[in-house]
C-alpha cells in the first residue's frame, strides 16, 4: 500500500501565477482533504471532496479551487497566486462512515517569488 | 467553532525523561480527538485518537493520551523519551462528522542527551 501520494514535491511559481497540486489516496479511501501549513503553524483545512464534489469548505478566498476524480484522487487548484500562497500542501484521505482517522501524505512546498 | 490550544510552544526534555505535551480544545459535543507528529519538511503521522469509550488512550511509539471532559484536555504523555522522539507536535480536534480537522499551532520537541 503505497499511501497516501503528493506530487510535486516541491515547486516554486512567480506571483500571479496559478498552480495545480496533485494527491492520490491511500488504497479504499474515498475522501480526500486539502490543508495549507505555514512556516511555524499549524495546517489549516482548505476543503474536503467526497464523491467528487466539495464537501466542506474552510475560510480560504475562492482562488483556492478543487477537484476530485472518479478514481478518488483529487486536485488543488490556486490562481494568482501570492507571496503568503508559499506553504506546505498537504493532503489527507480517509474513508467515510466509519471510525477511521485521515493519512496525510508528505506534502507539496510551494514557494511564491 | 471548535479550537484548539497547545500551550507550549518548545519544550526541552533529557532524553530517558518523561514527557507530557498539553492540549486544551473547545468544542460542543463529544470531540474526536488526535495527536499527530510531523519531522521536519515531512506530512503528519498519527500517534494516538480518542472517539469514545476509554478515556486512556494507547498510541504508536509508546506514546499514550488522556482524554478529560471535565478539563476539556488531551494531553499527549511518554514515560521516558527517545532522541528520536525530537519533532514537532500537532493535537487536533474533528467535528461531529469527522471531516475538517482543526488542528493547534503545535509543540516542538527537543530532546537533550
Amino acid at each position: 500500500d503505497a499511501g497516501v501520494t503528493q506530487s510535486p514535491t516541491h515547486l516554486i511559481k512567480t506571483r500571479g501565477q496559478q498552480v495545480t497540486l496533485r494527491c492520490s489516496p491511500k488504497s479504499g479511501h474515498d475522501t480526500v482533504s486539502w490543508y495549507q501549513q505555514a512556516l511555524g503553524q499549524g495546517p489549516q483545512f482548505i476543503f474536503q471532496y467526497y464523491e467528487e464534489e466539495e464537501r466542506q469548505r474552510g475560510n480560504f478566498p475562492d482562488r483556492f479551487s478543487g477537484h476530485q476524480f472518479p478514481n478518488y484522487s483529487s486536485e488543488l487548484n490556486v490562481n494568482a497566486l501570492l507571496l503568503g500562497d508559499s506553504a506546505l500542501y498537504l493532503c489527507a484521505s480517509s474513508r467515510t462512515g466509519s471510525n477511521t482517522e485521515a493519512f496525510f501524505g508528505q506534502g507539496t512546498r510551494l514557494t511564491v517569488v | 467553532a471548535q479550537s484548539v490550544t497547545q500551550p507550549d510552544i518548545h519544550i526541552t526534555v533529557s532524553e530517558g525523561a518523561s514527557l507530557e505535551l498539553r492540549c486544551n480544545y473547545s468544542y460542543g459535543a463529544t470531540p474526536y480527538l488526535f495527536w499527530y507528529v510531523q519531522s521536519p519538511g515531512q506530512g503528519l503521522q498519527l500517534l494516538l485518537k480518542y472517539f469514545s469509550g476509554d478515556t486512556l488512550v494507547q498510541g504508536i511509539k509508546g506514546f499514550e493520551a488522556e482524554f478529560k471532559r471535565s478539563q476539556s484536555s488531551f494531553n499527549l504523555r511518554k514515560p521516558s523519551v527517545h532522541w528520536s522522539d525530537a519533532a514537532e507536535y500537532f493535537c487536533a480536534v474533528a467535528d461531529t462528522g469527522r471531516r475538517a480537522l482543526t488542528f493547534g499551532s503545535g509543540t516542538r520537541l527537543q530532546v537533550q542527551p
